[in-house]
């Protein structure tokens, strides 16, 4: 099955600054990757995904970039804000029906 | 749209005893998924279902554990006896089709004493 690895497990940034989460997946049929973002005790929601026909996909403040080739993909927040602090998970998926979700990023904006 | 719904939304019982988690998906979506989130292990999927039907049970932690899917509005998670180590959030999520986004209810979470 597919295998998704997210790095770093932490991240602390001044506000202002971009941060940037990566993730790597084994399985080459994967084709949809979205991006939850989960606020301490609440529910994880989406905040945007990317599809294999698509190398680069952005709204407002968020991006994320897909390299198939590589097996990877990443998520770029510019001009962080407190309230973006959260974990932050990646996920993959084929055509199929499950998730395969990484481990999280718990993401700090100083302020 | 009221989103995916779950219920209860904190539930603490005692070691032994049989606990229900129940979860209402979003009307039309015909894919239901069951996960439990812990510090230590992470978002774990522990089986979904594809209209009604069980299709991948595999992250069953164990036979105390068993989810239902009686209709396309209602399932079931199931813990009978439960243990303090079940003690977690239980999110429920449905989505509308293979590679569709997937909305996550409120979680319910579970402490076992």
């Amino acid at each position: 099955g597919e295998n998704v690895e997210q790095h770093p497990s932490t991240l602390s940034v001044q506000e202002g600054d971009s941060a940037v989460i990566k993730c790597t997946y084994s399985d080459s049929a994967s084709n949809y990757f979205p991006w939850y973002k989960q606020e301490l005790g609440k529910r994880p929601q989406l905040i945007i995904d990317i599809r294999s026909n698509v190398g680069e996909k952005k709204d407002q403040r968020i991006a994320v970039t897909l390299n198939k080739t590589a097996k990877h993909f990443s998520l770029h927040i510019t001009e962080t804000q407190p309230e973006d602090s959260a974990v932050y998970f990646c996920a993959a998926s084929d055509t199929g029906n499950q998730f395969y979700f990484g481990t999280g990023t718990s993401l700090t904006v100083i302020p | 749209d009221a989103g995916v719904i779950q219920s209860p939304r904190h539930e603490v019982t005692e070691m032994g005893q049989e606990v229900t988690l129940r979860c209402k998906p979003i009307s039309g979506h015909d894919y239901l998924f069951w996960y439990r989130q812990t510090m230590m292990r992470g978002l774990e999927l522990l089986i979904y279902f594809n209209n009604n039907v069980p299709i991948d049970d595999s992250g069953m932690p164990e036979d105390r554990f068993s989810a239902k899917m009686p209709n396309a509005s209602f399932s079931t998670l199931k813990i009978q006896p439960s243990e303090p180590r079940d003690s977690a959030v239980y999110f429920c999520a449905s989505r509308r089709m293979p590679g569709g986004t997937q909305y996550f209810g409120p979680g319910t979470r579970l402490l076992v004493l």
